[in-house]
Order: C-alpha cells, then sequence, then structure tokens
C-alpha cells in the first residue's frame, strides 16, 4: 500500500531555508512509470505546484519558484525532499509531496504538513 | 501564466447529476493540457479522481467520469451521494510553463 509521509519543522523564520523530506513506502522512487513532486496549498492562493524531479535526473520547477526551490531524490532512503530559500510570509502554507504522472499531474498525494514563517 | 477557472461552487440534490467545469483562459482545454480532477474533504488531502481527462484510478467511484466538453474539461457526478460533498479542483499542464490549478468548486449535496 502506497503510503507518503512528510515531515519537518512546522516553523521556520523569515530569509531562513524551509527544508522538507518525504518518505515512502509500497513504491519506490526509481519506478520508471512516475516522477516525485512538491505541491503547497494556502487559504488564499490554493494549490501551486511547486516541482518534481525523475530518478534520473529531469527536474521541473515552478518558474515563480524556481531561484529559490531544490528538489532531491534519495534513492538510498526512499526519500524526496524539498528546500525553499529566502522564505518569507507568503510560503506559509500547507506542502504535500506526490507521486506524479509524467510532468503532467500527482496521481496520490501525502497527508500534507503544515509550514509557519514566522518570527 | 494561464488561468484555469471553475465555477465557485455548486449545488446537487442527492441522486442528482452535476458537472463541474474547467477552463483555461488562453484557450479551449484539450486532452493535450492532460486535465486531472481532485477531491479534498474537509482537514484531509486532495485525492487524485481522474488523469489524463478520463482516466479513473482504482479509488475512484463510477460515479464520477471526466471528459471534454465545449472547449472545457469537465467532471460529471451521476449519482451524487453525501459523502461526495467536498472542494474539487482541477489542473492543466502547459508544458515548460508547468501545470496550474484552478480556484476550486464548492460542491454541496442538498
Amino acid at each position: 500500500q502506497l503510503q507518503l509521509q512528510e515531515s519537518g519543522p512546522g516553523l521556520v523564520k523569515p530569509s531562513e531555508t524551509l527544508s522538507l523530506t518525504c518518505s515512502v513506502s509500497g513504491d519506490s522512487i526509481t519506478n520508471s512509470d512516475f516522477h516525485w513532486g512538491w505541491i503547497r496549498q494556502t487559504p488564499g492562493k490554493g494549490l501551486e505546484w511547486i516541482g518534481s524531479k525523475y530518478y534520473s535526473g529531469n527536474t521541473y520547477y515552478n518558474p515563480s519558484l524556481k531561484s529559490r526551490v531544490t528538489i532531491s531524490l534519495d534513492t538510498s532512503k526512499n526519500q524526496l525532499s524539498l528546500m525553499l530559500t529566502s522564505v518569507t510570509a507568503a510560503d506559509t502554507a500547507v506542502y504535500y509531496c506526490a507521486r506524479v504522472l509524467g510532468p503532467t499531474g500527482p496521481n496520490f498525494w501525502g497527508q500534507g504538513t503544515l509550514v509557519t514563517v514566522s518570527s | 501564466q494561464a488561468v484555469v477557472t471553475q465555477e465557485p461552487s455548486l449545488t446537487v440534490s442527492p441522486g442528482g447529476t452535476v458537472t463541474l467545469t474547467c477552463g483555461s483562459s488562453i484557450g479551449p482545454v484539450t486532452s493535450g493540457l492532460y486535465p486531472y480532477w481532485f477531491q479534498q474533504k474537509p482537514g484531509q488531502a486532495p485525492r487524485t479522481l481522474i488523469s489524463d481527462t478520463s482516466n479513473k484510478h482504482s479509488w475512484t467511484p463510477a460515479r464520477f467520469s471526466g471528459s471534454l466538453l465545449g472547449g472545457k474539461a469537465a467532471l460529471t457526478l451521476s449519482g451524487a451521494q453525501p459523502e461526495d460533498e467536498a472542494d474539487y479542483f482541477c489542473l492543466l499542464s502547459y508544458g515548460a510553463a508547468g501545470p496550474v490549478f484552478g480556484g476550486g468548486t464548492k460542491l454541496t449535496v442538498l
């Protein structure tokens, strides 16, 4: 049974780096059928695609976030990670990891984790 | 960036049929935008119902179906159940410009 579980600090200070990890069980992040990615949700802006990565290296980032985002895959731990630098209050959101069909969309979501940016 | 539009809210009677739509600000929605549909209930993560216009997942109830209708992507719910009351989001993929979510439709079953 596929499970994706996000983890990381729930509170990040402005200008610092947000770091999250997603542990995957029930599938391998080297599965050639899927990419792996991150999506966030805020009350004001709704759902926003952050980016996705394929195990062979192909990576896509939302152009509006590209300068601040890094998505990595750790095949030894079957995990994906998200780093978002220079955060502001606008980055406060629930962050979801997801299994992605190609570069087009998520077919399975994690439960999500709330990250608040505040001093 | 393209704007993806959805009805803010819709109401359907129990057992009734309702169609939610998903439009694109830059032109008609085609299969090449790989429309997705998601259901989200309060306090829960979204769940993918439909991929690539009309492909259902193993967990997608049979009463949900996806299609293209009048230049938009459409999600039709036939035989609405009380448990279908939720927010529904669509997603369109614009190639290099990336995937963009719609603002969501709040569906009430009443």
